[in-house]
């Protein structure tokens, strides 16, 4: 099975920068998701990593080292509405795991 | 496109009963994964369909199954429902090939009394 951490809970100011860690270990990986889930809703995919380097999005980018078993998200110019748990999942062999979220507070 | 729907939103039963969810996903994703979100145990994997088989599953007793039809509809049921069965049910849709995003649907919150 996997491995999955991530902080459990980061806090931030309004126009800041949050990067969430997240390492793991499995075997036959596919490749690194990380989903926004706000409270009540169901989790909304960000991104995606299967190769080592960095894909950016918008406000919200993430790196992948495979070597290390090692991703992060960064999320630049942070908004009110980015306040939200933050999940790390793994995929491999069809399936996909999932870290226990780190919740990030913005704050004003 | 629209995206994934989950019936019913909330569910409410007592325990030893049974219960049935519904999930059609995303038009063309042929994979339907089920999801169980617990306070305490996070997002846990119960198993995945493609093409009308169950091709992975977690580690979860044998009172949750599941099933596909041609349609890529997917159903899971819980049998003899716990108390500890209290939690949100999400399914997610994929097209399903290894490296395939997921989306997921709204969920099915159930709470057993």
């Amino acid at each position: 099975g996997q491995n999955i951490d991530q902080p459990t809970e980061m806090t931030a100011t309004e126009g800041a920068i949050v990067q969430i860690n997240c390492t793991y270990q499995t075997s036959g990986f596919n490749g690194l998701f990380w989903y926004q889930q706000h409270a009540g809703e169901a989790p909304t995919f960000l991104s995606y990593n299967v190769l080592d380097g960095l894909e950016e999005k918008g406000r919200f980018s993430s790196f992948l080292s495979r070597s290390k078993g090692y991703s992060y998200l960064l999320l630049k110019e942070l908004q009110m509405k980015d306040s939200a748990s933050y999940l790390c999942a793994v995929r491999a062999d069809y399936k996909l795991s999932f870290g226990a979220g780190t919740t990030v507070t913005v704050r004003a | 496109k629209a995206g994934v729907t989950q019936t019913p939103r909330y569910l409410i039963k007592t325990r030893g009963q049974q219960v049935t969810l519904s999930c059609s996903p995303i038009s063309g994703h042929r994979s339907v994964s089920w999801y169980q979100q617990t306070p305490g145990q996070g997002l846990q994997f119960l198993f995945e369909y493609f093409s009308e088989t169950q091709r992975n599953k977690g580690n979860f007793p044998g009172r949750f199954s599941g099933r596909q039809f041609s349609n890529s509809r997917s159903e899971m049921n819980v049998s003899t429902l716990e108390l500890g069965d209290s939690a949100l049910y999400l399914c997610a849709s994929s097209a399903g090939g290894p490296q395939e995003t997921q989306y997921f649907g709204p969920g099915t919150r159930l709470l057993v009394l």
